[in-house]
């Protein structure tokens, strides 16, 4: 299986702020990755697919880079409404396989 | 709007069989862009994909569970359906439906519609 570990675990941030996730792959997945937002009680939400393509509807302050190994998704002024969990996940191969999330709180 | 609803008894008891159903509305479980998925979560394990159905009707599932699980389809009702066999405390966790759609601008897959999720609880 492709494991994927995401740092940091979980950060605190204050709105405005510029927010950076890293997820590595143990393996080159190309750029088979996406990034999901979770918030309490509800399912996953896609942002952003192709490690760099935004999903549509999705607002233009986050934005995904990377390729190979090494990710990032990059919210670049915190909103309220963006403090949840996050999480990247492969679909490069099967097993699709996700990272441990990354808790962004206040 | 494509939305998901999953549906089934929300407590099993240990060795015996999981079984869910997802209903699509506002749109077609035969549109060939697609292939459907389940994946469950729990604090133990996170986020872990159980497996997905084909526009063809084939599956795929994680080698982990793929002696024990089965996904598969019913047009005619527009739902799929996850069976999980001999479960066990491990198995309790929040199951999701999702659609799992290929991008052709970027050559890859990525599930971006989600059911709500449902709450099941292995015990006796």
């Amino acid at each position: 299986d492709i494991q994927m570990t995401q740092s940091p675990s979980s950060l605190s941030a204050s709105v405005g702020d510029r927010v950076t996730i890293t997820c590595r792959a143990s393996q080159s997945i190309s750029n088979y990755l996406n990034w999901f937002q979770q918030k309490p009680g509800k399912a996953p939400n896609l942002l952003i697919y192709g490690a760099s393509t935004l999903q549509s509807g999705v607002p233009s302050r986050f934005s995904g880079s990377g390729s190979g190994t090494d990710f990032t998704l990059t919210i670049s002024s915190l909103q309220p409404e963006d403090f949840a969990t996050y999480y990247c996940q492969q679909s490069y191969g099967v097993p699709r396989t996700f990272g441990q999330g990354t808790k962004v709180d206040i | 709007q494509l939305q998901l609803q999953g549906s089934g008894p929300r407590q099993v008891k240990p060795s015996e069989t999981l079984s869910l159903t997802c209903s699509v509305s506002g749109g077609s479980l035969s549109s060939s862009r697609y292939f459907w998925g389940w994946i469950r979560q729990s604090p133990e394990k996170g986020l872990e994909w159980i497996g997905s159905l084909d526009d063809s009707g084939s599956t795929y599932y994680n080698p982990s569970l793929k002696s024990r699980v089965s996904i598969s389809e019913d047009t005619s009702k527009n739902e799929f359906s996850l069976r999980l066999t001999s479960v066990t405390a491990a198995d309790t966790a929040v199951y999701f439906c999702a659609r799992d759609r290929h991008y052709y601008d970027t050559a890859s897959y990525a599930f971006d519609v989600w059911g709500q999720g449902t709450m099941v609880t292995v015990s006796s």
